[in-house]
């Protein structure tokens, strides 16, 4: 149980265009959902807390309107990478959390490289 | 702001011997404390977690101690095998309850054969 997928798990994106990666919950229900940016050798990084059905909680620092997130179901999270630069090349991970648990499991994650 | 700090930032072992692994959290209020473990370029993987009504919890060669007193917890890891080699995060909820976690730094563990 308590399986996260995460697509793509690869993509590379010129300079400007956007792209999204879904998150999606595959045997559990998903009240909350997280996504973090982790960069080679460091930390996982939080940049927004994803309630189904309402606006996503962005961290200080997090340009909303650049990685847009969208919580449309319990089952499923986006993350928009919008007008993509180089510097956004990262490592993006989601996670995920049950109605009434305190475990989080974590996506497989998804690398993205920006030319 | 609150953090969580990890000590070592490497480790490196024999197989066989123990390992241990140490944080401090800043958050009075946090009460869930999960320990991670991540294989390069694969998903961090949930290997052990303590709550703040225990003060030990063991699953075969992993247990967890935590100190709410001092707001510190470790990671101990017995006969340790090549296998085990990763990056370990340590990380607490903030504000308690069914929470963000702040991360610690990671600590990169070796066990050479």
């Amino acid at each position: 149980g308590a399986v996260v997928s995460q697509h793509p798990s690869r993509v590379i994106c010129k300079s400007g265009t956007s792209v999204k990666i879904e998150c999606r919950s595959l045997d559990f229900q998903a009240t909350t959902m997280f996504w973090y940016r982790q960069f080679p050798k460091k930390s996982l990084m939080l940049m927004a807390t994803s309630n189904e059905g309402s606006k996503a909680t962005y961290e200080q620092g997090v340009e909303k309107d650049k990685f847009l997130i969208n919580h449309a179901s319990l089952t499923l999270s986006t993350l928009t990478v919008t007008s993509a630069h180089p510097e956004d090349s990262s490592f993006y991970i989601c996670s995920a959390l049950a109605g009434g648990r305190y475990e989080q499991y974590f996506g497989p994650g998804t690398r993205l490289t920006v030319t | 702001g609150e953090n969580v700090e990890q000590h070592p930032s490497t480790l490196s072992v024999q197989e066989g011997d123990s390992a241990v692994i140490k944080c401090t959290y800043s958050d009075s209020a946090s009460n869930y404390f999960p320990w991670y473990k991540q294989e390069l370029g694969k998903r961090p993987q949930l290997i052990i977690d303590i709550r703040s009504n225990v003060g030990e919890k063991k699953d075969q060669r992993i247990a967890v101690t935590l100190n709410k007193t001092a707001k510190h917890f470790s990671l101990h890891i017995t006969e340790t095998q090549p296998e085990d080699s990763a990056v370990y995060f340590c990380a607490a909820n903030l504000f308690g309850g069914y929470n963000k976690l702040i991360f610690g730094a990671g600590t990169r563990l070796a066990v050479h054969p």
